[in-house]
C-alpha cells in the first residue's frame, strides 16, 4: 500500500497569507490526523477527522481548520499567519479513531512563515 | 496537567549495552501507549503498544502503572538503533481524544 503523503512538502509565506496543505492517507484509512511539531513544544495534536467530520480537537485557535473529503482526503487551512506558525505539519492516517491501531505518519510539510 | 514526559532529552549508549528510554505519563485510569520512533531521514513510525506486549525489533515496554511509567527498554543496542524516539498516550481531555506526544528522547548507540 502506498504511504502518507502530504503536498506541499515545503511552503514560505508571510505574515497574514492563508495557506492550505494537504494530505491523502492509507487507503482504506478513514481517520487522519494533523500535529504541529516545532523544536520548542514537539509534537501537538491539531485536529482529527473521521469520515468527513471532526472528532477530535487539540487546542489551537480557530485561524487553524481543516476538512476531510468523502475519499477521506484531508486538507489543512491557517488563515492570518504569524511567524509562530513556522513548522513541520505532520499528518497521520489510522484505521481507528485517535490512532488506536497506531498511526502511520506522512513527511510532512514545513511551512516558513517570514 | 496531562501530559506525557520523558526526562532525558539525549541518550547515549554503547553497541551491545542495554539501553532503556524513560517514559512517565500524568493520566488517571488506563491510558493506551505508544511508542513511535523516528530514524535519520524517514517518517515517524509506531515501534509498539502497550495493549500488544510485543516486541519489536528487540525492544520491550512494560507499563507500570504504579509509577505510572513506561519505559521503552533493549538489552542490546545496536547502531541502527540510532534514532528519536517519541512516547505517546491516548486519552481524552475537553471532550476530544487524542494522542499526546512527549518530547523525544534522541538515542546514539556509539560503535
Amino acid at each position: 500500500k502506498a504511504g502518507v503523503t502530504q503536498t506541499p512538502r515545503y511552503l514560505i509565506k508571510t505574515r497574514g497569507q492563508q495557506v492550505t496543505l494537504s494530505c491523502s492517507p492509507i487507503s482504506g484509512h478513514r481517520s487522519v490526523s494533523w500535529y504541529q511539531q516545532t523544536p520548542g513544544q514537539g509534537l501537538q495534536f491539531l485536529f482529527e477527522y473521521f469520515s468527513e467530520t471532526q472528532r477530535n480537537k487539540g487546542n489551537f485557535p480557530g485561524r487553524f481548520s481543516g476538512r476531510q473529503f468523502s475519499n477521506s482526503r484531508s486538507e489543512m487551512n491557517v488563515s492570518t499567519l504569524e511567524l509562530g506558525d513556522s513548522a513541520l505539519y505532520l499528518c497521520a492516517s489510522s484505521l481507528l479513531l485517535t490512532g488506536g491501531s497506531g498511526q502511520f505518519f506522512g513527511p510532512g510539510t514545513r511551512l516558513t512563515v517570514l | 496537567a496531562q501530559r506525557v514526559t520523558q526526562p532525558e532529552k539525549l541518550l547515549s549508549v554503547f553497541k551491545g549495552a542495554p539501553v532503556e528510554l524513560k517514559c512517565n505519563y500524568s493520566y488517571s485510569g488506563s491510558p493506551e501507549l505508544f511508542w513511535y520512533v523516528q530514524y535519520s531521514r524517514q517518517r515517524l513510525q509506531l515501534l509498539l503498544r502497550h495493549i500488544s506486549r510485543e516486541s519489536i525489533k528487540g525492544f520491550t515496554a512494560d507499563l507500570n502503572k504504579g509509577e505510572t511509567s513506561f519505559h521503552l527498554k533493549k538489552p542490546f543496542a545496536q547502531e541502527e538503533d540510532s534514532a528519536m524516539y517519541y512516547c505517546a498516550a491516548r486519552t481524552t481531555q475537553g471532550g476530544s481524544e487524542k494522542l499526546v506526544f512527549g518530547k523525544g528522547t534522541k538515542l546514539t548507540v556509539n560503535p
